[in-house]
């Protein structure tokens, strides 16, 4: 199984600019999330789905949305990008919404915006 | 809002002793998970240890233990015997029982091997 699939993993943008990150999981899992890793800041959870069809914002969610229109993918959308949208984006998932809250992780898109 | 607090943002130790990572977290939830995250060079983000705060002993893993202790609102990890692999992004999570939109990380702590 290839678990977590994010891409891109790298992308530079100009201010203004929009762009998706798609995220796809084969484990059939629930939960799907997306957060942002900032130096000295740890993650900080951007939107959370806990089903197809089902979305809720994070602790940080202005600048960005999502949508779930399947159980595998939960695409990351900037509408218009922001220097401080800079960061490296992590998609996550699990497999139910409560039991363990084990997160298995994608590899990471590292964006810049210019 | 729950935090969590890693006052280590750096720490090295020799290959094969023992270190430990501390992690402190604030909540007035008497029921939560709390976690350990490993974050490699490679950056793709893998689950440590788990500990339910219901339960009081502490969880270990083969070379990693945690000592959990609920009243001080702390949860530090030992990794004995440490290997050049473990050099990494160590990241103390909490969250809620069956509450995601509140799962909250620390800052990290980066551990690093030397041989």
């Amino acid at each position: 199984n290839a678990g977590v699939t994010q891409t891109p993993k790298f992308q530079v943008l100009k201010t203004g600019q929009s762009m998706t990150l798609q995220c796809a999981q084969d484990m059939n899992h629930e939960y799907m999330s997306w957060y942002r890793q900032d130096p000295g800041m740890g993650l900080r959870l951007i939107h959370y789905s806990v089903g197809a069809g089902i979305t809720d914002q994070g602790e940080v969610p202005n600048g960005y949305n999502v949508s779930r229109s399947t159980t595998e993918d939960f695409p990351l959308r900037l509408l218009s990008a922001a220097p401080s949208q800079t960061s490296v984006y992590f998609c996550a998932s699990s497999y139910s919404r409560g039991v363990g809250g084990e997160l298995f992780f994608g590899e990471g898109s590292r964006l810049t915006v210019l | 809002a729950q935090t969590v607090t890693q006052s280590q943002p750096e720490m090295s130790v020799q290959e094969a002793e023992t270190v430990t990572l501390s992690c402190t977290y604030d909540t007035s939830e008497s029921n939560y998970y709390l976690f350990w995250y490993k974050q490699p060079p490679s950056r793709q983000m893998i689950l440590v240890i788990r500990q339910e705060a219901y339960k009081q002993q502490n969880a270990t893993e083969n070379r990693f233990s945690v000592n959990f202790q609920k009243a001080a609102k702390s949860f530090s990890l030992k990794i004995s015997d440490s290997q050049l692999g473990d050099t990494a992004m160590y990241f103390c999570a909490f969250m809620k029982h069956d509450v995601w939109d509140d799962m909250r990380f620390g800052a990290g702590t980066r551990l690093t091997v030397k041989p």
